[in-house]
């Protein structure tokens, strides 16, 4: 079982559907992450959720509404999205969000999401 | 704010040598972690290496090194030894080790390494 598994792997949909992408970390880690990654950018950091409380908003759009049921599970619910929303996303978690010392943060797959 | 540059946007390497990818930070803070991922065309971000600021000795892992130069303020990956299964795209970060743990991520350099 794989640390971080998130689904679905590939989704396509229209800028007027509603979908959700989905993270599970089998870690025992208390902080997850949502990451965007675009071409030729580096990761951009959306959220970050620490024991289930949202402790930082990167100024992401509305369209994108993060949720936290527990510490092993994170979504990302998706609305009215734009073409430039195109882009793999990924999930990531860590023992806690408190910096200091070997504490990598580990990924997931990523959702490689396409706006028609 | 902290910033990473990776100034390679791709490399090459024959199988079975050695290849530095090169790394440099900007931050005032003394206290940071540096990390080196790699990212395979399936997508995952793989954790390779850890340097913290602090730490004396370069960090090595298997055939990963790290060249950590604190004054030149540059974090370059060693790899050695490469192997075909070392295509992939290596993205260089740091963290800040006060408040919470924000990663900052370079734009990444592609290695493809040939037989």
């Amino acid at each position: 079982e794989t640390g971080v598994t998130q689904t679905p792997r590939h989704l396509v949909m229209g800028m007027t559907n509603k979908k959700s992408l989905k993270c599970e970390q089998h870690l025992g880690h208390n902080a997850m992450y949502w990451y965007k990654q675009s071409a030729k950018k580096p990761l951009e950091l959306m959220f970050v959720y620490s024991l289930e409380e949202r402790v930082e908003n990167n100024s992401v759009p509305s369209r994108f509404s993060p949720e936290c049921p527990n510490s092993s599970h994170l979504f990302l619910h998706l609305h009215t999205l734009q073409p430039e929303d195109s882009a793999l996303y990924l999930c990531a978690s860590s023992q806690s969000t408190g910096g200091a010392g070997n504490q990598p943060q580990h990924f997931g797959d990523g959702t490689r999401l396409s706006i028609l | 704010a902290q910033k990473i540059t990776q100034t390679q946007p791709g490399m090459f390497v024959q199988e079975k040598e050695a290849v530095t990818l090169d790394c440099t930070y900007d931050t005032s803070d003394p206290s940071y972690g540096l990390f080196w991922y790699k990212q395979p065309s399936s997508g995952e971000m793989i954790f390779l290496i850890y340097q913290g600021s602090y730490d004396q000795q370069n960090a090595t892992e298997g055939r990963y090194s790290l060249n950590f130069q604190k004054a030149r303020k540059s974090a370059n990956l060693v790899i050695s030894a490469s192997q075909l299964g070392d295509s992939a795209m290596y993205f260089c970060a740091m963290r800040l080790n006060t408040g919470f743990q924000k990663l900052v991520f370079g734009t990444g350099t592609r290695l493809l390494v040939s037989p």
